[in-house]
């Protein structure tokens, strides 16, 4: 089993949508998570953190379930520019090294 | 100013060669990551540099691959006796310090293909 595991994608959806992406990891001594952003042939950025309280940034939410090791990222009024891999990730408590999901493509139509 | 550069941006070797990934980390940076992407995935770790100390090598598939920071900057990952399915996207990523806190800040990769 992969530490940190993704719905696979792709999604397809019409601008103007809702679209959630569901994440799960192992180890339950984790304690920090990320979400990244990459687009095509370019490199991961950091999207935003992810807090036990759940954290919102414009149309972005993110949620961390410690209970359920699950993580979730809500995009709403979605924006042909929110195309993209989205790739959940989980900081290692000792050194940081991070480990990534597979990540899931996003791909918003007109 | 000056982000995380990786030169070459590209390289395509034959089987069998050996290869030089240079990064230069964001200046005055401490931690030093590096990670590999097969196509389709999302990156994997290779090692970690706190300044030129490397802390943690348990990502490195082979001992054909080796990475160096002699001097706390400028990093190199060597990979010898390339096969093909060493093809990847290898990513440098540094922090300014060692703490967990820290945003790792990605390079734009260099993309290695091993015929």
């Amino acid at each position: 089993r992969k530490e940190v595991e993704q719905d696979p994608g792709p999604f397809n959806v019409p601008e103007g949508a809702t679209v959630a992406f569901n994440c799960t990891y192992s180890n339950s001594a984790s304690q920090s998570f990320f979400w990244y952003r990459q687009d095509c042939r370019k490199e991961p950025k950091l999207l935003m953190s992810v807090y036990s309280s759940g954290n919102e940034d414009g149309r972005f939410t993110a949620q961390l379930n410690r209970a359920s090791q699950y993580i979730s990222l809500l995009i709403r009024d979605s924006k042909l520019s929110d195309s993209a891999t989205y790739l959940c990730v989980v900081m290692e408590n000792q050194g940081g090294k991070l480990i990534f999901g597979q990540g899931t493509e996003l791909s918003v139509k007109p | 100013g000056a982000g995380v550069s990786q030169s070459p941006r590209y390289k395509v070797a034959k089987r069998g060669q050996d290869v030089a990934l240079r990064c230069d980390p964001i200046s005055g940076h401490v931690s030093l990551f590096w990670y590999q992407q097969a196509l389709g995935q999302g990156p994997e770790f290779l090692t970690y540099f706190q300044n030129e100390a490397q802390l943690d090598k348990s990502g490195l598939p082979s001992d054909r691959f080796f990475a160096e920071r002699p001097e706390g900057s400028v990093s190199t990952l060597k990979i010898q006796r390339t096969q093909q399915e060493d093809s990847a996207v290898y990513l440098c990523a540094s922090s300014p310090s060692g703490s967990i806190y820290n945003e790792q800040f990605f390079g734009p990769g260099t993309r290695l293909t091993v015929l």
